[in-house]
This record gives structure tokens, sequence and C-alpha cells, in this order.
């Protein structure tokens, strides 16, 4: 069955980078998209971008350009996302999900939050 | 960016009534495929988002079909046929035609 495991809550200081990852399992790996979305406190669903791990290709909403970056190791069927120059609007919830023109599985999240 | 407007952002309803919910794009969501990729979630308290319908009207496996969506263009609806307890949460309608958008969400809870 499909699953996606993601790593474990971050409590991280502003101005710092921080790097989650979302291991899969259950299908090809490098056959579908995955996609990673925002959830800040009590609010809604906010999309980062996607990553394609057959060929690394990756596409961004313009408001995390230079805030996210998206990367896939083949070899251990996992993705990451790094955000960089954190601050306190980074809190979140961060959630990878699978998508093949639809999400149909997403990971559990992954809390970060960023505090001094 | 494609907005979606969802109405209303509050549901109350009681075990067996139906309710539907609304969700508007600021742009038809018709692909240049054929295809419609307007699809709905529901988050539940504590838990990631779970895929409900895709594409418009497809049933996800698994999820009972006291659930439909209908709808075209930039006009779509979910509406459920007898609210369950297990069906409370926050509902969110997202797009794939575009660059993905979601909805601001509708929480349904008890009356």
């Amino acid at each position: 069955q499909v699953q996606l495991q993601q790593s474990g809550a971050e409590l991280v200081k502003p101005g710092s980078s921080v790097k989650i990852s979302c291991k899969a399992s259950g299908y090809t790996f490098t056959s579908y998209d995955m996609h990673w979305i925002k959830q800040q406190p009590g609010n809604g669903l906010e999309w980062i971008g996607w990553i394609y791990p057959g060929n690394g290709n990756t596409k961004y909403n313009q408001k995390f350009n230079g805030k996210a970056t998206l990367t896939a190791d083949k070899s251990s069927s996992t993705a990451y996302m790094q955000l960089s120059s954190l601050t306190s609007e980074d809190s979140a919830v961060y959630f990878c999900a699978r998508h093949y023109w639809y999400f149909d599985f997403w990971g559990p999240g992954t809390m970060v939050t960023v505090s001094s | 960016d494609v907005v979606l407007t969802q109405t209303p952002p509050t549901l109350s309803a009681t075990i067996g009534q139906s309710v539907s919910i609304s969700c508007r794009s600021s742009q038809s969501l018709l692909h240049s495929n054929g295809n419609t990729y307007l699809h709905w979630l529901l988050q539940r308290p504590g838990q990631s988002p779970q895929l409900l319908i895709y594409s418009v009207s497809r049933l996800e496996s698994g999820v009972p079909n006291r659930f439909s969506g209908s709808g075209s263009g930039t006009d779509f609806t979910l509406k459920i046929s007898g609210v369950e307890a297990e069906d409370l949460g926050v509902y969110y309608c997202v797009q794939g035609t575009h660059a993905p958008t979601f909805g601001g969400g509708t929480k349904l809870e008890l009356k």
C-alpha cells in the first residue's frame, strides 16, 4: 500500500534553515510528482511546489521561490524540502502529497516551529 | 493565480441531513485536454487531508457514495446526502488545471 512517511517535528531558530523529508513506499517513486503543501495553524492549505523524482524537474509557487528548495533521492525513494531564512511566518505544518492529476496520498505532516 | 472561493465557510448540520458546498473558480478549470481537474478533500481534526472526489465527480476508492460532486467550468458543488458523524471536518476544493490552488475551506460541524 502507498505510504508517505515524513520526518519529525522541528524547532528551529529565526534565520536558520531546515530540511524535512518524505519517504515513499508502496509505489514507483520515480513515476509520480511529489508536491509540498503548507498549513499554518488554524489556516487553509497553500501549495509550495512539486518535484518529479524521475528527472528532478521542479516547479514552485512564485511565493516560495528562494524560500523552498525541493530535491529527491531515487535510491531511497525520499523527497526533501529545505526551507531557508526562516521567520515566524514559516511556522506551519508541511505536508508532502503524491500527485497524478490529483493529490491521492498525503503524508502525516511535519510541524516546523520557528522560535528563538 | 486561480482563486477558488468556497461557500459557506461554516456549515452546521444534524446527522442525516443533506448539505452542499460550493466552490467557484476565478478562471475556467477546463483543461486543454478536455478534462476538468477540480477535486474535493476532507481534513478531519488532527489528520492530513484525504481525497474524496477527483475530476469533478469521480468518487475515490473507499469513499462512501453519499458523497457526490458536480459542476463545470467555474462552478462546482460537493453534496453529502445524509451527513454522518465521521464526515465532520474541513472540506477543501483544489484545482490542478493550472498551478494548484486550494479553496479556503468549509468547516462542517454538528448542529
